[in-house]
């Protein structure tokens, strides 16, 4: 049981690059989600799927799109890579059930991206 | 405004001393969630710890308790007895309802780096 799996775990692109980053999770859950994360500023979400077959935005989509494959696969892309991806970017999952405020998400090991 | 603020960047901590961790948060949902993270150096995302906002008593694992004041809006982490592998970034994370129906999203704080010292 692999939990939540992405890949690369590490990238370095020049600025205007494309590159995709992949999740994938087997634990049968609903929700993924995409974050990234920068020196002092925690966690901020870009995209997230509540269902499969659905995508929204998050708190900083720009420059990202993502592709809810099928239920366990969640991928990021970035069209054009700026200086201002360099980041490190975790995918999670969650069950996903209506009105449960208790569970829990579930964190791959993350990307970290360069971009020159 | 941030949902989720973490005041404290640094803290440090005597090996087997008790710390807490400060985490204060904004809302206007009546019901909502709250969690603790753990980052250690190799980067994975640690849960550690649960608080619901109608929780008649503070959440507690093992040598984690949440200090959940609903008043002030704070949801404070302690930690007893700190070990040297307690060492790690950590974040305090909400969730709210939305209309009723719960999006699962999570609003993160910037996190407090924790440095435990022997």
């Amino acid at each position: 049981n692999a939990g939540v799996t992405q890949t690369p775990k590490f990238q370095v692109l020049k600025t205007g690059q494309s590159m995709t980053l992949q999740c994938a999770q087997d634990m049968n859950h609903n929700s993924m989600y995409w974050y990234r994360q920068d020196p002092g500023m925690g966690l901020r979400l870009i995209y997230y799927s509540a269902s499969e077959g659905t995508t929204d935005k998050g708190e900083v989509p720009n420059g990202y799109n993502v592709s809810r494959l099928n239920k366990r696969e969640f991928s990021l892309r970035l069209e054009s890579a700026a200086p201002s991806q360099t980041s490190v970017y975790f995918c999670a999952s969650s069950q996903g059930l209506a009105g449960s405020l208790k569970e829990t998400q579930y964190f791959g090991p993350g990307t970290r991206l360069l971009v020159l | 405004a941030q949902k989720i603020t973490q005041t404290q960047p640094g803290m440090f901590v005597q090996e087997k001393e008790a710390v807490t961790l400060d985490c204060t948060y904004d809302t206007s949902d009546p019901s909502y969630g709250l969690f603790w993270y753990k980052q250690p150096s190799s980067g994975e995302m640690i849960f550690l710890i649960y608080q619901g906002s109608y929780d008649q008593q503070n959440a507690t694992e093992g040598r984690y308790s949440l200090n959940f004041q609903k008043a002030r809006k704070s949801a404070n982490l302690v930690i007893s007895a700190s070990q040297l592998g307690d060492s790690a970034m950590y974040f305090c994370a909400m969730r709210e309802t939305n209309r009723g129906s719960t999006l699962g999203r999570l609003y993160f704080g910037r996190g407090t780096q924790l440095t435990v010292w022997p």
